[in-house]
């Protein structure tokens, strides 16, 4: 069974610019996640999808953020514009329905400069 | 509100020695707690899942313990190697949201050759 894809791997960006990440969940999966690790800290979840509805975007800075699950299959992140603090690994995870054990992608590091 | 901590936040052993990792969490309302590896560049790998009416889940070298009363979980891990080198992670999902869950910061080991 083919794991949960991430592109690009590593971006390097100057602040102000717009930057998009993608992602392809595990095949079946219904649920998927994006989730923001920031350097020495555990991951923290922006967005959450069930097929192609939001059900959580509580904690996505919506000024810059946006993210969208067309087809209720892949999902892509952007932000425009980055900043400074966006810096991080953006994880995403799928899982087979709400509360099931999710499974993560190997994620794609982000530097703004 | 949920926190979760995670003591110590680095460790360096020798190869061979029996650890522990510790985690701690705020509100003992909790679903199950999961314990991820996290190496450099890679997404999280899920090692141990224990449901909050478990006290230990056994998974080869590794143990981990549940105290829900007391709001602690302990990571042993056995006769460690140089492979075992890795951020290890513990994540809560709480009763109030069964889908989102609560990482602590993580500790990360070296297991010295």
């Amino acid at each position: 069974e083919a794991g949960v894809a991430q592109s690009p791997r590593y971006k390097i960006i100057e602040k102000r610019q717009s930057v998009a990440f993608w992602c392809n969940p595990i095949s079946g999966h219904a649920t998927l996640y994006w989730y923001q690790q920031i350097l020495g800290q555990g991951p923290k979840l922006l967005i959450q999808f069930q097929n192609n509805g939001v059900v959580d975007d509580s904690q996505l800075p919506k000024d810059r953020f946006s993210a969208e699950r067309l087809k209720g299959v892949d999902s892509t992140l952007k932000i425009q514009p980055a900043k400074l603090e966006d810096s991080a690994v953006y994880l995403c995870a799928s899982s087979l329905e709400v509360g099931y054990e999710q499974y993560f992608g190997p994620g794609t590091r982000l530097t703004v400069t | 509100k949920q926190e979760v901590t995670q003591i110590p936040a680095a460790l360096s052993v020798p190869e061979g020695e029996n650890l522990v990792l510790n985690c701690s969490f705020t509100d003992s309302a909790i679903y199950n707690l999961q314990w991820f590896r996290q190496d450099p560049g890679k997404g999280l790998t899920s090692l141990l899942l224990i449901q909050s009416s478990q006290r230990e889940q056994t998974s080869g070298r590794l143990n981990a313990s549940l105290d829900k009363s007391s709001g602690r979980s302990t990571l042993y891990i056995a006769a460690s190697q140089p492979g075992d080198s890795a951020t290890y992670l513990c994540a809560v999902r709480p009763m109030d949201s069964s889908y989102k869950l609560i990482f602590g910061s993580g500790t990360r080991l070296l297991v010295r050759p």
